[in-house]
């Protein structure tokens, strides 16, 4: 059981937008930045956000992020078939003293 | 650009202790915070610990009592040490920089290395 919770799966058209919540509580989100990494079968995760809403440099403007209390979003447009992967929202949590993830949700662009 | 490279070995029996090293390239392991991060198989990501270049370090508290790590600045590494390893520690190992302005933010990550505990 994860200490954010993420949808396990979402899917999409290509070319279509989707977004993918994070939940967590007053410990986490609702008082840390939340980053988001994307984890493509059998590779390392690379970070897509920082910050709640900053993209490292080489990421596209199609990946965006937003905070709003104790949630967090990733959202995605124009989607590609080289977007289906696993994405995991990730921060610090006060109360475990610990980084924390979601469980993750895995992208079908169909 | 800077690359991780995790090394160590890839079967322990249980008890053993599991020695990991991630050598950093392209870039001085100075002026950054450096991380390890492990992923059973088919399951999620787990914080284990970060380490500054100084040598200060701290550790998930679930895994704290087993987990030591340790940075060697000549040489451009840090290490992990995970003792009393159970099947349970089976998982890819990831070591990652952890920029101290990004906020508990894992930047750059190395191939990560499968590590099966089996007696």
């Amino acid at each position: 059981q994860s200490v954010l919770t993420q949808p396990p799966s979402v899917s999409a058209a290509p070319g279509q937008k989707v977004t993918i919540s994070c939940s967590g509580s007053s410990s986490n989100i609702g008082n840390s930045y939340v980053s988001w990494y994307q984890q493509v079968p059998g590779t390392a995760p690379k970070l897509l956000i920082y910050d709640n809403n900053k993209r490292p440099s080489g990421i596209p403007d199609r990946f965006s992020g937003s905070k709003s209390g104790t949630s967090a979003t990733l959202g995605i447009t124009g989607l590609q078939t080289g977007d289906e992967a696993d994405y995991y929202c990730g921060t610090w949590d006060n109360s475990l003293s610990a980084v924390v993830f979601g469980g993750g949700t895995w992208l079908t662009v169909l | 650009q800077v690359q991780l490279q995790e090394s160590g070995p890839g079967q322990l029996k249980p008890s053993e202790t599991l020695s990991l090293t991630c050598t950093v390239s392209g870039g001085s392991i100075s002026s950054y915070y450096w991380t390890w991060i492990r992923q059973p198989p088919g399951k999620g990501l787990e914080w284990i610990g970060y380490i500054y270049n100084t040598g200060s370090a701290d550790y998930n508290p679930s895994l704290k009592s087993r987990v030591t790590i340790s940075v060697d600045t000549s040489k451009n590494q840090f290490s992990l040490n995970l003792n009393s390893m159970t099947p349970a520690d089976t998982a890819v190992y990831y070591c990652a920089r952890l920029p101290a302005a990004m906020h508990f933010t894992f930047d750059i990550w190395g191939q990560g290395t499968m590590v099966t505990v089996s007696s």
